[in-house]
């Protein structure tokens, strides 16, 4: 267990509704990072957010957000719903100083649109 | 452009045999490489991160080497198990270790181990 946790498990929608995703990080980590995996793909960097703030941009599409709240938990904000969206999302977490090279990953949310 | 190449895409072996997984990348400036492991379906869990200065990092059976000259890492697996079967993925870092920016990804080599 990473000490990361992300709801729901499994989320099943319709093409063109909006989801939200979240995440809570291991104690005491200040930094939350958002990967996409579509079926037989690599993971896909997305958003990285460190106490607060957005710190880097990856492909993240505009149809998506996030935002890291004052507890530090994490929401990624997906609208607009394609096929193509389907796919395992994951969060994961690293140290306090937003430099650690070490990343806890969460057990994923797996998005299936239909 | 900055890569990480893994090779081979899969591989089948039996279990108690060992294995070599490859990775190339042409990241630069380096910071340092890290091997996870993803079972399928779950998040990926960290098995080594090296940094410039280290050339070989053990954690159980899994040993990673570096080479940062010919920018070339391997992860040996030794007296495999089926547990071992997995995704194997190589994530390169920039100089500024920690920021996601300077994270490259690679694809994985998926690993089935046979009993």
């Amino acid at each position: 267990d990473s000490g990361v946790t992300q709801t729901p498990k499994h989320l099943i929608t319709a093409t063109g509704q909006r989801v939200t995703l979240r995440c809570s990080p291991r104690s005491g980590d200040l930094s939350v990072y958002w990967y996409q995996q579509s079926l037989d793909q690599g993971l896909q960097f997305l958003i990285q957010y460190y106490n607060g703030e957005e710190r880097a941009k990856g492909n993240i599409l505009e149809r998506f957000s996030a935002q890291q709240f004052p507890d530090l938990h994490s929401e990624l904000n997906l609208s607009s719903l394609e096929l193509g969206d389907s796919a395992l999302y994951f969060c994961a977490s690293s140290g306090g100083d937003g430099r650690s090279y070490e990343q806890y990953f969460g057990p994923g949310t797996r998005l299936t649109v239909t | 452009k900055n890569q990480v190449e893994q090779s081979p895409q899969s591989l089948i072996i039996l279990e108690g045999k060992n294995c070599t997984l490859q990775c190339n990348y042409t990241v630069s400036p380096f910071s340092n490489l890290r091997w996870y492991k993803q079972d399928t379906g779950r998040g990926p869990v960290s098995l080594t991160i090296m940094t410039f200065s280290e050339n070989t990092k053990s954690n159980g059976r899994y040993t990673a080497t570096l080479d940062a000259d010919t920018k070339q890492s391997s992860l040996h697996i030794t007296a495999s198990q089926l547990s071992d079967s997995a995704s194997y993925i190589c994530v390169v870092s920039g100089r500024d270790g920690g920021s996601q920016g300077n994270l490259i990804f690679g694809k994985g080599t998926k690993l089935s181990v046979k009993p």
